[in-house]
């Protein structure tokens, strides 16, 4: 199919690591996306890792791609409160001078205090 | 602030009736794309424009229409609207059309 998918929900404590997971689809996607979406806000590009990656950290986030099994996943070391908000998954489709990302429906990070 | 600009910010409208939003992308930016999100559709890619030219199609309806002027800026068009038209309407920009796009706030429209 042609669906991104993550989970809906995680809670977690602050100060605890949070792991968002998402399966994509398309293995030709040549980029792959997090995007953080606030109450009432739009949506912040927060990482992006090329698919010939493995892993790529930046500051407290760090990004894992298992290209084999299509799974990618974004760590977020001493989860605040601030990090609550939605985090969306996204996969980066180029043909040509064409291109669009295909969003999962996204994961909604709860921070407990 | 990602130095995309959408307006308005909010739109309420009746059935029937036609809208357009309005999108100027980040400075030097020569793509521009439009997305939908809805509560049950999630975020749905609807078209794409490059330097002027369409170059990519989505879920758009075919009541529904964008353009992209020479100053590059953009508009949607959503004519015909019906209460299942209600979402959050974003624009995106990317200097490249493989390179990573920034987001507007977003347009919100409420159809009544």
């Amino acid at each position: 199919g042609e669906d991104v998918e993550q989970s809906l929900f995680l809670s977690v404590r602050e100060g605890d690591s949070s792991v968002i997971n998402c399966t994509y689809t398309d293995s030709s996607s040549t980029y792959l996306y997090w995007y953080k979406q606030e109450p009432g806000a739009g949506l912040q590009l927060l990482t992006y890792i090329f698919s010939n990656m493995d892993m790529k950290q930046d500051q407290r986030l760090t990004v894992l791609l298992n290209k084999k099994d299509k799974h990618l996943s974004l760590r977020i070391a001493d989860t605040q409160t601030g990090d609550s908000a939605i985090y969306f998954c996204a996969e980066g489709r180029y043909g040509g001078s064409q291109g669009n990302l295909i969003f999962g429906k996204g994961t909604k990070l709860s921070v407990k205090p | 602030d990602s130095g995309v600009t959408q307006t308005p910010k909010h739109l309420i409208t009746a059935t029937g009736q036609r809208v357009t939003l309005r999108c100027s992308p980040r400075s030097g930016d020569l793509s521009v794309y439009w997305y939908q999100q809805s509560l049950d559709q999630g975020l749905q890619f609807l078209i794409q424009y490059y330097n002027g030219e369409e170059r990519a199609k989505g879920n758009i309806l075919e009541r529904f229409s964008a353009q992209q002027f020479p100053d590059l800026h953009s508009e949607l068009n959503l004519s015909s609207l019906e209460l299942g038209d209600s979402a959050l309407y974003f624009c995106a920009s990317s200097t490249d059309v493989n390179t990573e796009a920034f987001f507007g706030q977003g347009t919100r429209l409420t159809v009544v």
